[in-house]
């Protein structure tokens, strides 16, 4: 079955830096990966989304690559802020499936 | 004007009581999601609605089951609880059942069981 892996381990960065966390799955590759926000209490918030036949998609600050020989999606936020930190969950799902399949995300916490 | 709500936000009960909970969206999608969100922070489908038609449903016990009275409203129910299933639920909801989708989540029930 399909495993998602994300850093356990708390990534602590400077503000202004870029912040680049992880996801690496197993097995075949996903038509489409996603990446949420959750914040301590509340509920996942949709930030982008990246199709297997994509490289690279941005939004603002954000920027999420795909490669799918690696079998890993990277996500960056460039210019972080203390407002940035929360836990990021990345999220697979396969073409034929209605489901999504997350990770258990990487806290990210940045520094003022 | 929440997009995506649910009752209660906190549920604390004895083992082997029956509960619900309810969740509502406003923002006219097709699809509706029922997710636990254990200890570890891994987020599970449980089941999937669209048009009120269940799409998945995945390997979760028999005590508990979703209802779809319409499009809007997906309600959990939960009959004899066990303390493994303390967590917080979350629904959610997305414009079509396909994976290419985003997902509009709820605030969470946390749910404790004692």
């Amino acid at each position: 079955s399909q495993k998602i892996e994300q850093n356990s381990e708390a990534l602590n960065i400077q503000e202004g830096k870029t912040a680049t966390l992880t996801c690496n799955y197993t097995n075949y590759s996903p038509a489409y990966l996603q990446w949420y926000r959750q914040d301590p209490g509340r509920g996942p918030v949709f930030l982008l989304l990246i199709r297997e036949n994509e490289k690279e998609k941005r939004k603002e600050r954000l920027k999420v690559t795909f490669d799918t020989t690696l079998k890993q999606s990277l996500f960056h936020i460039t210019a972080s802020q203390p407002a940035d930190s929360a836990t990021y969950l990345c999220a697979l799902a396969m073409d034929s499936s209605y489901k999504l399949i997350f990770g258990s995300g990487t806290r990210l916490l940045v520094r003022p | 004007d929440t997009a995506v709500s649910q009752t209660p936000k906190y549920l604390v009960t004895q083992m082997g009581n029956d509960k619900s909970i309810k969740c509502e969206q406003n923002l006219g999608h097709d699809t509706m999601y029922w997710y636990k969100q254990d200890s570890k922070k891994f987020l599970k489908i449980m089941f999937s609605y669209n048009n009120k038609e269940l799409i998945i449903n995945e390997t979760v016990p028999n005590r508990f089951s979703p209802k779809s009275p319409d499009k809007a409203h997906l309600n959990l129910h939960i009959n004899s609880l066990e303390l493994g299933d303390s967590a917080v639920y979350f629904c959610a909801s997305s414009h079509g059942a396909g994976s290419s989708y985003e997902q509009y989540f709820g605030p969470g029930t946390r749910l404790t069981v004692t």
